[in-house]
């Protein structure tokens, strides 16, 4: 059973960088046919999509939040991370990783971590 | 980008009931589309994916139907567990997009 766990500072002061890592278990990052992205649920709010890895680096990002997002991995420690530069008070939400499931062309989100609230707060 | 729309915003039903959501892109996707459910303070679980295929684990009350621009999400009779918020989701093309969810309460 593939689990994912996001960590990372719960505060983040306006101007600095939200960071937070999911850590993959139950199966490997470097796994082909699947992707790994980041969402996130502004409070009370629907679900916007922030962006995707995949194993062998390449990444693909929401135009919305191209500028200021990076998404890198770790595959010795079989995780993924999210940057987000410049943060303001409209990047509180909760954040979640998930694994997109490449099956034959369609694709979803077949697993999610828990979700972890960052706010954005002097 | 693709937006995604669905109806109604909030449901009222009974245990028991059929319900029906819908769901529409700005533009076709063929049966590139998803459904999930939310619970409070929970992460979004899977229910059906490529428009009509049931993810393992999830009860046959639920079903999905639809392609290119309209699809439905369907729960036969409700049952107590299923009061939730309901999301579509476009698969089509990056940005991946999502509807703006459907609240399902108990009557």
């Amino acid at each position: 059973q593939v689990q994912l766990q996001e960590s990372g500072p719960g505060l983040v002061k306006p101007s600095q960088t939200l960071s937070l890592t999911c850590t993959v278990s139950g199966g490997s990052i470097s796994s082909g046919g699947y992707y790994w992205s980041w969402i996130r649920q502004h409070p009370g709010k629907g679900l916007e999509w922030i962006g995707y890895i995949y194993y062998s680096g390449s990444t693909h990002y929401n135009p919305s939040l191209k500028s200021r997002v990076t998404i890198s991995e770790d595959t010795s420690k079989n995780q993924f991370s999210l940057k987000l530069t410049s943060v303001t008070a409209a990047d509180t939400a909760v954040y979640y990783c998930a694994r997109v499931n490449w099956n034959g062309g369609d694709n979803y989100f077949d697993y999610w971590g828990q979700g972890t609230l960052v706010t954005v707060s002097s | 980008d693709i937006q995604m729309t669905q109806s109604p915003s909030s449901l009222s039903a009974s245990v028991g009931d059929r319900v029906t959501i819908t769901c529409r892109a700005s533009q076709s996707i063929s049966t590139y589309l998803n459904w999930y459910q939310q619970k409070p303070g929970k992460a979004p679980r899977l229910l059906i994916y490529a428009a009509s295929s049931l993810q393992s684990g999830v009860p046959s009350r639920f079903s999905g139907s639809g392609s290119g621009t309209d699809f439905t999400l369907t729960i036969s009779s409700l049952q107590p567990e299923d009061f939730a918020t309901y999301y579509c989701q476009q698969s089509y093309s990056t940005p991946y997009s999502f509807g703006q969810g459907t609240k399902l309460e108990i009557k």
